[in-house]
């Protein structure tokens, strides 16, 4: 069965500490990673699509990474603004699928 | 201007009652999209549509309808609105390859159903 999974649910960080957030899957015939930021009430902002193992793509102070099982969105240095739900979602044979995010909190 | 625009942001309405939640794209996408979201549940898919012609039921279809009127508008309609239909709302949309594949999401409805 397709499944993603994204931990941890939670995470609390000081501002400028850096960390990173898993998303987990499993899908037949993977077509893409998306990486998405939401704020409270608002849509999904796209962030980053990587395609296949071993790609990373960086923007500002996020970078994400892809293997076969997993993907990695490492936050380094951050800021307040950056406290926002992170979805990942994943493009099988058929449909996409999200996971149910990791909200992130930074404190000033 | 946003590129993908949902009507209404906020709508509360009783139970019984019809509804209907518009979507509008200018990314000139063929592929739209509607979602549900729940505190815990994340993204659910509903109903999409490859193209004008082309609608298919999601994994959580029943009790919604949808209509697209034409490649830039997307509609969907709760026939006889029930409180557990309480959630956030989102349309997206994508475009397939040889494009990135990447769904763009419009602002969201929020709908309380009493």
């Amino acid at each position: 069965e397709d499944q993603v999974t994204q931990s941890p649910e939670a995470l609390r960080l000081q501002e400028g500490e850096s960390s990173s957030l898993n998303c987990s899957y499993t899908v037949s015939g993977l077509r893409g990673l998306f990486w998405y930021r939401q704020d409270p009430g608002k849509g999904p902002e796209f962030l980053f699509t990587l395609y296949s193992a071993g790609e990373e793509k960086e923007k500002e102070r996020l970078k994400a990474t892809l293997t076969k099982k997993e993907s990695f969105l490492h936050i380094t240095a951050p800021k307040p603004e950056d406290s926002a739900t992170y979805l990942c979602a994943v493009r099988g044979t058929y449909k996409y699928i999200f996971g149910t995010g990791t909200r992130l909190k930074v404190l000033a | 201007d946003a590129d993908v625009t949902q009507t209404p942001r906020n709508r509360i309405t009783k139970t019984g009652k019809r509804i209907m939640l518009e979507c509008s794209q200018t990314k000139g996408h063929d592929r739209m999209y509607w979602y549900r979201q729940d505190p815990g549940l994340g993204l659910r898919l509903i109903y999409y549509s490859f193209d004008v012609k082309d609608i298919n039921k999601g994994e959580i279809s029943d009790g919604y309808s949808v209509s697209r009127q034409a490649q830039a508008k997307f509609s969907l309609s709760l026939e006889s609105a029930i409180p557990n239909q309480t959630a956030l709302y989102f349309c997206a949309t994508s475009d397939p390859p040889p494009g990135t594949d990447t769904q763009y999401f419009g602002p969201g409805t929020r709908l309380t159903v009493l």
